[in-house]
């Protein structure tokens, strides 16, 4: 019930397109909803962030969407560039101190 | 200064050397953690440090030993390590409180090596 499901494991978009990332969750306590970029050698960077009391959040290009009653939550990046391709993980929490990743999907932008 | 930094950047040891990994922040933030992280998997947590005491231990082998000497910093001390120790080790800081979330900034992490 901890688990964080994430896909896809890669994917690839065109300069300018849409960049879509899905996540799934069990636990209903998760009230916190974060997206990390990481990119080659680096430390993964808090990216956007939601709870579950609104159902979408959008800062810039990046939106998360939000379904608690599907215990659903998206990633939504708007005209993709290449300096987009990285990894990103989604994570959620709940009353503990502890960060439940995805496994993780590495995004390539082609010019 | 809103940024966790951590030191060195690069650890190359041997299975019979002792060595430390440092991590700082100033942003006030009373939770410190460490991760490890194995290429392209997610952070693995390790340790949780809150209001400077050791409040999560995620079953982590007595050859990584945490120090917290104050709010800003946390200290890693290796010692005896195995090559499948080698991984990225990331620090990461939040501000606990009423009303704060998990909201986790993460340093650069030190790339370490075991031979």
């Amino acid at each position: 019930q901890q688990q964080v499901k994430q896909s896809p494991q890669s994917l690839i978009v065109q300069k300018g397109g849409i960049s879509i990332i899905n996540c799934a969750y069990e636990n209903t306590a998760f009230d916190y909803f974060p997206w990390y970029q990481q990119f080659p050698g680096k430390g993964p960077a808090l990216l956007i962030a939601i709870r579950p009391d609104v159902s979408e959040k959008k800062e810039g290009r990046f939106t998360i969407s939000f379904n608690k009653s599907a215990k659903q939550f998206s990633l939504h990046i708007m005209d993709s560039q290449p300096g987009d391709s990285a990894t990103y993980f989604c994570a959620a929490s709940g009353a503990t101190n502890k960060l439940i990743f995805g496994t993780g999907t590495l995004l390539a932008v082609q010019p | 200064d809103t940024e966790v930094t951590q030191t060195p950047k690069h650890l190359v040891m041997g299975m019979t050397n002792k060595k430390s990994l440092k991590c700082e922040q100033h942003m006030g933030h009373r939770a410190m953690y460490w991760y490890k992280q194995k290429a392209k998997k997610p952070p693995e947590l390790m340790f949780v440090y809150s209001y400077e005491k050791l409040s999560i231990n995620e079953s982590v082998p007595s050859r990584f030993s945490p120090e917290c000497p104050n709010s800003s910093l946390l200290n890693l001390h290796l010692h005896a390590l195995q090559p499948e120790d080698s991984a990225l080790y990331l620090c990461a800081s939040r501000p606990v409180g009423r009303g704060s979330y998990n909201e986790q900034f993460f340093g650069p992490g030190t790339r370490l090596t075991v031979l």
